[in-house]
């Protein structure tokens, strides 16, 4: 059973347009949800995380939105960049507990 | 000064052998883990080590163990290697509080 559902399953963007993926969770006692990016021949590297509490957050060009109540969350990346071309994962967890990963989304940034 | 170091990065081999990766991490970090990522790129958490308690994921095969020397270790043992268990490994270790960090895979390519 697929804990964490994620979609669509590749994007492709002009440079400076929004890419926006999302996620969708089964399990309400999760309480960590993390986004990883992977880089061809490298493993995935944690980009942003948020926890129930809040409903956004922002580092930089990229932002989580968390929707509690709908148990759904995404993550936008403002102004694509062609070196932002990369999988993207989301995930959730309980705790320290394992992580639960989505299926990935493969974008792509057109110059 | 890699945080989570796995080796070899490449492996390529016969079915029917015995095949070993490695696994180091120096974060300090008291839980280990093993990722398989398909060609699809779908992440599937194969084992978890914490402080001596592992937990297998009850869909891999037997064929697969984890053997855990100390804190900071945790190899992978593969036993009569089939054409299925091709796919890229990850090794990746947490503390309560912290992030997943991956190490850069092993490709594993049975012929």
């Amino acid at each position: 059973q697929q804990q964490v559902k994620q979609s669509p399953q590749s994007l492709i963007v002009q440079k400076g347009g929004i890419s926006i993926i999302n996620c969708a969770y089964e399990n309400t006692a999760f309480d960590y949800f993390p986004w990883y990016q992977q880089f061809p021949g490298k493993g995935p590297a944690l980009l942003i995380a948020i926890r129930p509490d809040v409903s956004e957050k922002k580092e930089g060009r990229f932002t989580i939105s968390f929707n509690k109540s709908a148990k759904q969350f995404s993550l936008h990346i403002m102004d694509s960049q062609p070196g932002d071309s990369a999988t993207y994962f989301c995930a959730a967890s309980l705790g320290a507990n394992n992580l639960f990963f989505g299926t990935g989304t493969r974008l792509t940034v057109i110059p | 000064d890699t945080a989570v170091s796995q080796t070899p990065k490449y492996l390529v081999t016969q079915m029917g052998n015995d095949k070993s990766i490695k696994c180091e991490q120096n974060l300090g970090h008291d839980t280990m883990y093993w990722y398989k990522q398909d060609s699809k790129k779908f992440l599937k958490i194969m084992f978890s080590y914490n402080n001596k308690e592992l937990i297998i994921n009850e869909t891999v095969p037997n064929r697969f163990s984890p053997k855990s020397p100390d804190k900071a270790h945790l190899n992978l043992h593969i036993n009569s290697l089939e054409l299925g268990d091709s796919a890229v490994y990850f090794c990746a270790s947490r503390s309560y509080n912290s992030p997943l960090h991956f190490g850069n895979g092993t490709r594993l390519t049975v012929t």
